[in-house]
């Protein structure tokens, strides 16, 4: 079965500063895709990023950006210039082969320190 | 554009009470999906529709939870009776799969529940 683990339950950035999310998953398939999906406080759940696995290129979406290992099955989220609105959950997902489900992670709560 | 809709946001029921939760997904988009998020448990499928079809009702709590989708436009997700452990927030999301391509799942603002 497919798992999804996120490392670091919460974390903390200065405003302005950088910061890097982790997440490792388990999988036995070679096509499958990875989100990042942002949850604020109003609990809307929003994407941040995605990537598809055949791709080498890591995805980038302003200022945030993935570091895609797949050797390691690892999927990191850079998020440059960091601020106080980035201050939310931030889970990392999966979904793969011929299956439907959105595989989540436990999430890591960011703080942004103005 | 309108994303996925959901009524009501917030609802507080008393246990036993029939407790009904409405989703209308994004137009053109032929996959549903039912979640339920708790703290301890964190997001949890409960349920995905493709082309209005259950394929999957494997994460159903048990069976006072039951899940409908009359067409392409509507679901919903029906619990009773509700009991104090049903308390969370459900999410309804809707995504359009075409063979094995897989897309984002578009998330409704949920509906917090509270069974008192």
């Amino acid at each position: 079965a497919q798992t999804v683990t996120q490392s670091q339950p919460e974390m903390s950035v200065q405003e302005a500063e950088t910061v890097t999310l982790s997440c490792t998953y388990d999988t036995s398939e070679s096509d499958y895709y990875l989100f990042w999906y942002k949850q604020p406080p109003s609990r809307q759940m929003i994407l941040v990023i995605r990537q598809e696995a055949y791709k080498q290129q890591n995805a980038t979406e302003n200022r945030f950006s993935v570091n895609f290992q797949k050797a390691a099955k690892s999927f990191s989220l850079k998020i440059s210039d960091s601020q106080l609105g980035d201050a939310a959950m931030y889970f990392c997902a999966y979904v793969g082969g011929s299956n439907y489900k959105l595989t989540f992670g436990k999430g890591t709560l960011l703080t942004v320190n103005p | 554009d309108a994303g996925v809709i959901q009524s009501p946001r917030h609802e507080v029921t008393e246990m036993g009470q029939e407790v009904t939760l409405r989703c209308k997904p994004i137009s053109g988009h032929n996959s549903l999906f039912w979640y339920r998020q708790t703290m301890m448990r964190g997001l949890e499928l409960l349920i995905y529709f493709n082309n209005n079809v259950p394929i999957d009702d494997s994460g159903m709590p048990e069976d006072r939870f039951s899940a409908k989708m009359p067409n392409a436009s509507f679901s919903t997700l029906k619990i009773q009776p509700s009991e104090p452990r049903d308390s969370a927030v459900y999410f309804c999301a809707s995504t359009h799969r075409t063979g094995t391509s897989h897309y984002e799942q578009f998330f409704g603002p949920g509906t917090r529940l509270t069974v008192l």
